[in-house]
């Protein structure tokens, strides 16, 4: 247990839907980052809030990504209209003062 | 160029070598060096963080940073089966706004 959970696991889902992952970090860590690793690469950067705030965004978060952090607390990434491409793991990790803390990830299949 | 780059391996090593993961990166603002260990369908699980250039030890693992040859190393000593996994390193800027930037992973295989 990291500390940082994400829900759920593992998604299935065609081609078209909507799809919406949750984090829930460490209490008290102000920043939390969204990444997303496909297959033998390393996790790249989506976007990061300081508390409820989005403050950066990479150009990888097309209009069909969204994400939300209410109350500064746990957060949400939403995929709207999924296509086949952003089959990945979607990974929240949050700064601990000494590195960055990842969850264990959702893996999103998009069938 | 990327950013970082990372050989992806895989590297096999006998039970009880030393191993010697690296990288190289191009961009002088990094300053803070991390490496992650990466299990099959996991999250990446840290294991060293270090500032700017010099040596960190814990237990079996040292990281070294050479900033100005840009390359950073992972050291693992008596190497065990269950240090098998998928290396990743991962570096940032000061101001950290845009995140980590990872290296794409050595996979390590220890052999028994």
């Amino acid at each position: 247990d990291t500390g940082v959970s994400q829900d759920p696991r593992h998604k299935i889902t065609k081609r078209g839907q909507n799809v919406t992952f949750r984090c829930d970090p460490i209490s008290e860590h102000n920043r939390l980052y969204w990444y997303r690793q496909t297959l033998g690469q390393g996790p790249e950067f989506l976007t990061y809030f300081q508390n409820e705030a989005q403050l950066e965004k990479s150009r990888l978060l097309s209009d069909r990504f969204s994400a939300e952090r209410p109350k500064g607390s746990f957060s949400t990434l939403e995929i709207q209209r999924t296509e086949q491409g952003d089959s990945a793991m979607y990974l929240c990790a949050t700064e601990t003062g000494v590195g960055y803390t990842f969850g264990s990830g959702t893996r999103l299949t998009v069938v | 160029q990327k950013e970082v780059e990372q050989d992806p391996g895989p590297l096999s090593v006998p039970e009880g070598a030393i191993v010697s993961l690296n990288c190289t990166y191009s961009n002088s603002a990094f300053q803070y060096f991390m490496w992650y260990r990466q299990y099959s369908r996991k999250g990446p699980e840290l294991l060293m963080y270090t500032y700017s250039s010099g040596n960190k030890e814990d237990g079996r693992f040292t990281a070294q940073v050479d900033k100005s040859s840009k390359y950073i190393s992972l050291f693992i000593r008596d190497s065990q089966p269950s240090d098998s996994a998928t290396y990743l390193c991962a570096m940032i800027t000061g101001g950290g706004a845009d995140g980590l930037t990872f290296g794409k992973g050595t996979h390590l295989i220890i052999q028994p």
